[in-house]
């Protein structure tokens, strides 16, 4: 039983486009988060959501929108696709908002052409 | 700010052989600390955690790190390397807030036959 699971596992696209992520999270956890590995292996936090509501909302582009139809769930909507968009995006999700571990989603490979 | 070093990009080790992987950070408070594994096209896997007590902590896959609050350091080390080992190494930090983890660059461990 997969605790923090992402789909797709990989997306290749064109600029311009629109698309989307989506994490789901078994573990009955509060927070989930998205995180951005670049082409240098840099983690970054992107988002953080507690119970549906928006906690963190670093200095990510209007573009990136992050939703939460549940606790259980946190999507990333890509507005126009740009290159440097291109990245592995992980999901993450811990008990409690300040909850000490958090766990990680596969991650998705984005690729934009 | 708060951060995370990592000072070594990249590292061989032979099979066999041990290994330390180091990990610096900044943070005026008791930090909570964490090491993760990526292995090639995976997710990231939670080797071993501190959150106070005993300084010495266990992990999975025969792993261990040391808390030095003098040296604010969280070194990652292993007493024998297994080819299945080689991957990207990340160390982490909660932030002050609680809100998300800050993690270095990663150390890339490669291991020789």
């Amino acid at each position: 039983d997969t605790a923090v699971s992402q789909t797709p596992k990989y997306l290749v696209t064109q600029m311009g486009n629109d698309k989307s992520i989506k994490c789901e999270q078994n573990l009955g956890h509060d927070t989930m988060y998205w995180y951005k590995q670049d082409s240098k292996k840099f983690l970054k936090i992107m988002f953080s959501y507690n119970n549906k509501e928006l906690i963190i909302n670093e200095t990510v582009p209007n573009r990136f929108s992050p939703k939460s139809p549940d606790k259980a769930h946190l999507n990333l909507h890509i507005n126009s696709l740009e290159l440097g968009d291109s990245a592995v995006y992980f999901c993450a999700s811990s008990q409690t908002q300040g909850g000490k571990t958090q766990y990680f989603g596969p991650g998705t490979r984005l690729l934009v052409l | 700010a708060q951060s995370v070093t990592q000072p070594d990009i990249h590292i061989t080790v032979s099979e066999g052989a041990s290994l330390e992987l180091r990990c610096n950070y900044s943070y005026g408070a008791t930090p909570y600390l964490f090491w993760y594994v990526q292995s090639p096209g995976q997710g990231l896997q939670l080797l071993l955690k501190y959150f106070s007590g005993d300084t010495l902590v266990q992990g999975i896959k025969g792993f261990e790190a040391e808390f030095k609050r003098s040296q604010s350091s969280f070194n990652l080390r292993k007493p024998s390397v297994h080819w299945s080992d080689a991957a990207e190494y990340f160390c982490a930090v909660r932030n002050q807030a609680g809100t998300a983890l800050i993690f270095g660059k990663g150390t890339t461990l490669s291991v020789s036959s």
